[in-house]
């Protein structure tokens, strides 16, 4: 099965900072990757499709890239409501894995 | 639209099995695919498995083989995930997702399934 590997596991930057996710995966996948925030306590969102397609009502602060086997979630400025853990997943077929996560938090 | 409403919490004995339900309303529910993703206290996300109903046949994540189930039915619009063989391991929230227009873009409520003795 396709490992999808995250880095890192945790960051805290401050208000207005430039922040970047990255998920490996161990075999090529095209641009079959999706990016989910979940706050404390709710539910995953889906925040990106595709590797790069933002989701309606999604701010442009948060963009994705890449493909085959690299991809990077950014956040361009860091807003205090963008604490979360940020999580990406495979979806080309099954098994449908995520990421194991990364947990932006607020200097 | 597509909104879905998940069973309530659930508190199960070791070696007992737990069956949730996943109401669907809105969309054409028979091209949906149907997934059922977990998540233990303070962990990620963990795939289990899923269904597309127009096909009847259930894809599982190799760590739940054996003891997982996940059905659909059309005429009451509703998904189902059984596990088996509960373990105190299994205690997580329980979320059903539908995937419509590829990634998990619909999500339920999340149900919690506490196995406690």
């Amino acid at each position: 099965d396709i490992q999808m590997t995250q880095s890192p596991s945790s960051l805290s930057a401050s208000v207005g900072d430039r922040v970047t996710i990255t998920c490996r995966a161990s075999q090529g996948i095209s641009y079959y990757v999706a990016w989910y925030q979940q706050k404390a306590g709710q539910v995953p969102k889906l925040l990106i499709s595709a590797a790069s397609t933002l989701q309606s009502g999604v701010p442009s602060r948060f963009s994705g890239s890449g493909s085959g086997t690299d991809f990077t979630l950014t956040i361009s400025s860091l807003q205090p409501e963008d604490v979360a853990t940020y999580y990406c997943q495979k979806y080309n077929n099954a098994p449908w894995t995520f990421g194991q996560g990364t947990k932006v938090e607020v200097k | 639209q597509v909104h879905l409403v998940q069973s309530g919490a659930e508190v199960k004995k070791p070696g007992s099995s737990v069956k949730v339900s996943c109401k669907a309303s809105g969309g054409t529910f028979s091209t949906y695919i149907f997934n059922w993703v977990r998540q233990a206290p303070g962990q990620g996300l963990e795939w289990m498995g899923g269904i597309i109903p127009m096909f009847a046949r259930g894809n599982y994540a190799q760590n739940f083989q054996g003891r997982l189930t996940v059905t659909t039915d059309e005429s009451t619009r509703t998904a189902y995930m059984e596990l088996s063989s509960l373990t105190f391991d299994d205690t997580a929230i329980y979320y059903c997702v539908i995937a419509v227009a590829g990634a998990f873009d619909v999500w339920g409520q999340g149900t919690m399934v506490s196995v406690s003795s």
